[in-house]
């Protein structure tokens, strides 16, 4: 199985900083890769996929960048609806997904 | 507009089997290149991947729970199901039906089984 390690898990910033979110798998998964975010009580929602593709509908100060095992997910001026938990998630493995432990953004 | 709805019971005994079924609406079910799945959230923990189905009737599921899991789909009704058997109270948990690719772009809103006595 991929394992996927993703760091820090929480974090806590202002409106309008810089966050970045990176995401390690234990192997290189050739870009197979999404986030997403997750507010309370609500199902995840797609962010980004195939590593850097912006999902239709979705801002474009979130951005996603990486190759081989490490990945990262940045927002570039943090909006008071950013406040959520995010998850990475492999699929190179396209019959086994797995997703990183989550970052909770909370605001300072 | 794709929309998935997760239905069953929310309570579920111990070393009983867990069901549920996610209508697909606003779509087809039958549509290629995307597999139907079932993730899973415990209460404050993360998200686990427990398996998924193609329209085909292909299966893949988390080693972790294989031994467990039955998911199966029904195209006449354009839905798909989970049965986990043997639970217990490790397998309460908020329970999503999700359509992926890769990414997974369209999810229900989640359903949340107990599993007490």
């Amino acid at each position: 199985d991929i394992q996927m390690t993703q760091s820090p898990s929480s974090l806590s910033a202002s409106v309008g900083d810089r966050v970045t979110i990176t995401c390690r798998a234990s192997q290189g998964i050739s870009n197979s890769l999404a986030w997403y975010q997750q507010k309370p009580g609500k199902a995840p929602k797609l962010l980004l996929y195939a590593a850097s593709t912006l999902e239709s509908g979705v801002p474009s100060r979130f951005s996603g960048s990486g190759s081989g095992p490490d990945y990262t997910l940045t927002i570039s001026s943090l909006q008071p609806e950013d406040f959520a938990t995010y998850y990475c998630q492999q699929y190179y493995s396209s019959l086994s997904l797995t997703f990183g432990g989550g970052t909770k953004v909370e605001i300072k | 507009q794709l929309q998935l709805q997760e239905s069953g019971p929310g309570l579920v005994k111990p070393s009983e089997t867990l069901s549920l079924t996610c209508t697909v609406s606003g779509g087809s079910i039958s549509s290629s290149s995307y597999y139907w799945g079932w993730i899973r959230q415990p209460p404050g923990k993360g998200l686990e991947w427990i398996g998924s189905i193609y329209y085909s009737g292909s299966t893949y599921y988390n080693p972790s729970l294989k031994s467990r899991v039955t998911i199966s789909v029904d195209t006449s009704k354009n839905q798909f199901s989970l049965k986990l058997s043997s639970v217990t109270a490790a397998d309460t948990a908020v329970y999503y039906c999700a359509r992926h690719k890769g990414g997974i772009d369209c999810w229900g809103q989640g359903t949340l089984v107990t599993v007490s006595s």
